[in-house]
């Protein structure tokens, strides 16, 4: 049971190029979400998802676009990538139905470190 | 607004000391909480949760934590800790919506000394 899995685990950008982060998860969870890691500031939300075909703004959506296409599946994409999204990126998942427990915990991928120059 | 507050954001303590990582929550957070543990360089591992019942939880790697409703906190203790405990220590709660989203602390570093 791999959980949640991201893709690729590094990456450096220039500025301006665009590339896309995958997150895929085998937990068969309906919620899934992107966070970014900084130093001082924890995790923020950048964008959600509660179902397959569905994606919603988090805390810091600007210069980030998320497809749900497949229900396993959460894409995390950078048109132009600026200096200040080198950050490491974290997938997440979550059940949303269930008794109890299962649906109150987030399963978190590996990490993708960005670097932008 | 919705915030996790972590005071401290580094905690030195010598190997099998006790130790105790502060957290406390605002009242638009909901009491589902959590701390997640962050080695380096690698992602979040699930240390302990409070849902629901005793206020205080139990974890993994011998972590227990208090949850106190009336002052709003849910700090994180070890009798003892090693020097493998070293790591950032985040602190979440669910946020009131129901997106089931995380509103995480900024993350308290603890370093532990031989």
């Amino acid at each position: 049971n791999a959980g949640v899995t991201q893709t690729p685990k590094f990456r450096v950008l220039k500025t301006g190029q665009s590339m896309t982060l995958l997150c895929a998860q085998d937990m068969n969870h309906e919620y899934m979400y992107w966070y970014r890691q900084d130093p001082g500031m924890g995790l923020r939300l950048i964008h959600y998802s509660v179902g397959e075909g569905t994606t919603a703004k988090g805390e810091v959506p600007d210069g980030y676009n998320v497809s749900r296409l497949k229900k396993q599946n959460f894409l995390l994409g950078l048109e132009s990538a600026a200096p200040s999204q080198t950050s490491v990126y974290f997938c997440a998942s979550n059940q949303d139905r269930g008794i109890g427990e299962s649906k109150n915990i987030q399963y978190f991928g590996a990490g993708t470190r960005l670097s932008v120059l | 607004a919705q915030s996790v507050t972590q005071l401290d954001s580094q905690v030195p303590v010598f190997e099998e000391a006790p130790v105790e990582l502060r957290c406390n929550y605002s009242s638009s957070v909901s009491v589902y909480l959590f701390w997640y543990v962050q080695y380096p360089n690698q992602g979040l591992q699930l240390l302990l949760k409070y849902l629901s019942g005793s206020t205080l939880v139990k974890g993994i790697n011998g972590f227990e934590a208090e949850f106190n409703k009336s002052q709003t906190s849910f700090h994180l203790r070890k009798p003892s800790v090693h020097i493998s405990d070293t790591a950032e220590y985040f602190c979440a709660g669910r946020g009131m919506d129901s997106s089931y989203k995380l509103i995480f602390g900024s993350g308290t570093r603890l370093l532990v000394r031989p």
